[in-house]
Parts: structure tokens; sequence; C-alpha cells
């Protein structure tokens, strides 16, 4: 079936990047985008950027922009998402998710905790 | 930066219409999408394109657009519908993606 898995959680210090894996499976991983979404605790959805598998092709929301990179490994399937200078309000359920209909597919979600 | 907006909170009782709200100024230029998502789980998409149903959503869910306003419509609410809704779309380039704010709905 269709999924995306996502890495572990993550225990990063304030200043510190934070690298988050995304591997896809059951479908061609270069056909679909990735999107990266974020979920501070209690908070609403939060879209960062997407990354074109196929091209490396990405765009950032401004707010992330010269902080975040999004990059993929075709031969393994799998999409990344580095995020780097973390702060306290940096800590949030990271996702990745296939832009097919909207985001039809959603990985578990990555908690990162920043803390010193 | 474009916002969505929507209502932070929707009640009904079961078996009542539920309709929530998006509101965005490049809405008539892009299509919505809605999210359903429940405590602990990931987003589960419930409408896309503004008024298509993906499989295994029930027939009870809908959605409509209207110039800058989207309604997504649950009919017959039960209590498992009981959950945060998001609204999803771009800005009017298309390029960036953009979520409402969230409207918990509330079956009382």
């Amino acid at each position: 079936q269709v999924q995306l898995v996502q890495s572990g959680a993550e225990v990063k210090k304030p200043g510190a990047s934070v690298k988050v894996s995304c591997k896809a499976s059951g479908y061609t991983f270069t056909n679909y985008d990735i999107n990266w979404v974020r979920q501070a605790t209690g908070q609403g959805l939060e879209w960062m950027g997407w990354l074109n598998p196929n091209s490396g092709d990405t765009d950032y929301t401004q707010k992330f922009q010269g902080r975040v990179t999004m990059t993929r490994n075709t031969s393994i399937s799998t999409a990344y998402m580095e995020l780097s200078s973390l702060r306290s309000e940096d800590a949030a359920v990271y996702y990745c998710a296939r832009g097919h209909r909207g985001m039809d597919v959603w990985g578990q979600g990555t908690t990162v905790t920043v803390s010193s | 930066s474009y916002e969505l907006t929507q209502p932070p909170s929707v009640s009904v009782s079961p078996g009542q219409t539920a309709r929530i709200t998006c509101s965005g100024d490049a809405l008539p230029k892009q299509f919505a999408y809605w999210y359903q998502q429940k405590p602990g789980q990931a987003p589960v998409v419930v409408m896309y394109t503004d008024s298509e149903r993906p499989s295994g959503i029930p027939e009870r869910f809908s959605g409509s657009s209207s110039g800058t306003t989207v309604t997504l419509t649950i009919s017959g609410v039960q209590a498992e519908d009981e959950a945060d809704y998001y609204c999803q779309s771009a800005d009017s380039s298309g390029t960036y993606r953009v979520f409402g704010g969230g409207t918990k709905l509330t079956v009382l």
C-alpha cells in the first residue's frame, strides 16, 4: 500500500540542526511532490514547503527561507527536510505528505524537541 | 502573507448538519482542500478540489465554493466526526500552500 514512513523522534539543542527523513513506498516516488508540514503542540498545521522528487526543485514559504533545506535520494525513494538554527519555537511534529489531490498520504509525523 | 480564515469552533448535535467555512482572497482562483485531524493522528484529506470526495470518505461529507468562501458540509453528523478540520489552498500564484487556522467540530 502507499505509505510514507518518517524517521524517529529527535531532541536537539537550540542552535542545532535537525534532519527528518520520509521514505515512500507503494508508488513511483518521482511522480508526486512531497510537502512538509509542521504542527506545534495544540496549534494548527503550518506548511513549510515542497520538493519535486523528480527534478529536485523546491519552494519554501518565506518564514523558513534560509533555514530549511529539502532534498531527496531517488535511489531509496526518500525525501529529507533539514531545519537549521533551531529555536524553542521549532518544537513541533513534522509531517511529510504526498502532493496528490491535495495531500493524500501523510507520514506518521516526527516529533522534534528543542531543549537546552 | 496569504491567509485562510476559519471559525475556531463549530458545535452541532448528532444527526444535524455542520457547516465549516473557509475564506480567502485567492479562493476564486485556487482549489481548496479539507483535512480532518483527530487527536494524536496525522491529518486525512476529506475533500479535494473544492467538492471531490476521496474514496473511503462517507457521503455525508460534501464541499462547495462560492466566491472567496469554500464550505465543508457534514450532513447527519456522527460522534466519530468530532475532530479538527483544516482547509488548505494556495496563494494567487499557485506556488505556496497555506492552511487555515483550523475549526474544532464538537458533537454535543
